[in-house]
């Protein structure tokens, strides 16, 4: 099963608005990912919060981890019809696990005009 | 997408035949990895590699093998191609494999229907 689970699966906002998607993992992480996908695109690397950090901002861009509760929020500021795309978080297990990155399903943002 | 190449972009291939993806980066970063993408299961890793001919399996590894012969090539083989094997496929790289500020780069696909 996926290491970590989005919530919601899809999200519909106007420009402007904020987007708050929320990922769950199940077992102890090293680090924490965000990775935004365009339509038929690879995915483009967002922001990386490690499990000693608590929050982390990049522009519009900010992200929480609570390992307490396994779990982690990307909020978007203001957002523009451009954030449309796909949003995946990847936990990264640190040791010997050589970089690997496990996906959660996503969420789908459309942000309309 | 940072220097990583991936070749066909697109294939149609018969159920039963071998397929090989390709992947080349120009970026000489030392990790290697190739995912298949697939509608309610996100990404999921196929198999690695952490040097030229070190290579090991991932989550969904049955039916494929994969060569790292050189650091920029890392080929994923599909030695009998199945239906359920139809899927979009990424290949990425990442520099380090175990620091904590590490971040992978991932190529544009390859979208494969077996039929």
């Amino acid at each position: 099963s996926q290491q970590g689970e989005e919530d919601p699966q899809a999200l519909s906002i106007q420009e402007g608005e904020n987007a708050t998607m929320n990922c769950s993992y199940k077992t102890s992480i090293n680090n924490l990912q965000w990775y935004r996908q365009n339509s038929g695109r690879g995915l483009v690397h967002l922001i990386l919060i490690r499990s000693n950090e608590r929050e982390k901002h990049s522009g519009r861009l900010r992200v929480t981890l609570d390992t307490s509760k396994k779990s982690s929020s990307l909020l978007i500021t203001a957002s523009r019809a451009a954030d449309t795309a796909s949003y995946f978080c990847a936990t990264n297990a640190g040791g010997t696990s050589y970089g690997k990155l496990t996906f959660g399903q996503g969420t789908i943002l459309t942000v309309h005009p | 997408d940072a220097g990583i190449t991936q070749s066909p972009r697109h294939k149609v291939t018969e159920t039963g035949t071998p397929v090989t993806l390709r992947c080349h980066q120009t970026e000489n970063h030392r990790y290697m990895y190739w995912y298949r993408q697939d509608p309610g299961h996100g990404l999921r890793l196929i198999h690695y590699s952490y040097g030229v001919k070190d290579t090991d399996k991932g989550e969904v590894s049955d039916g494929y093998s994969v060569s790292r012969s050189k650091t920029e090539d890392f080929l994923l083989t599909l030695e009998s191609a199945t239906s359920s094997q139809t899927s979009v496929y990424f290949c990425a790289i990442s520099e380090s494999g175990q620091d904590a500020s590490e971040t992978q780069y991932f190529g544009p696909g390859t979208r494969l229907l077996v039929l």
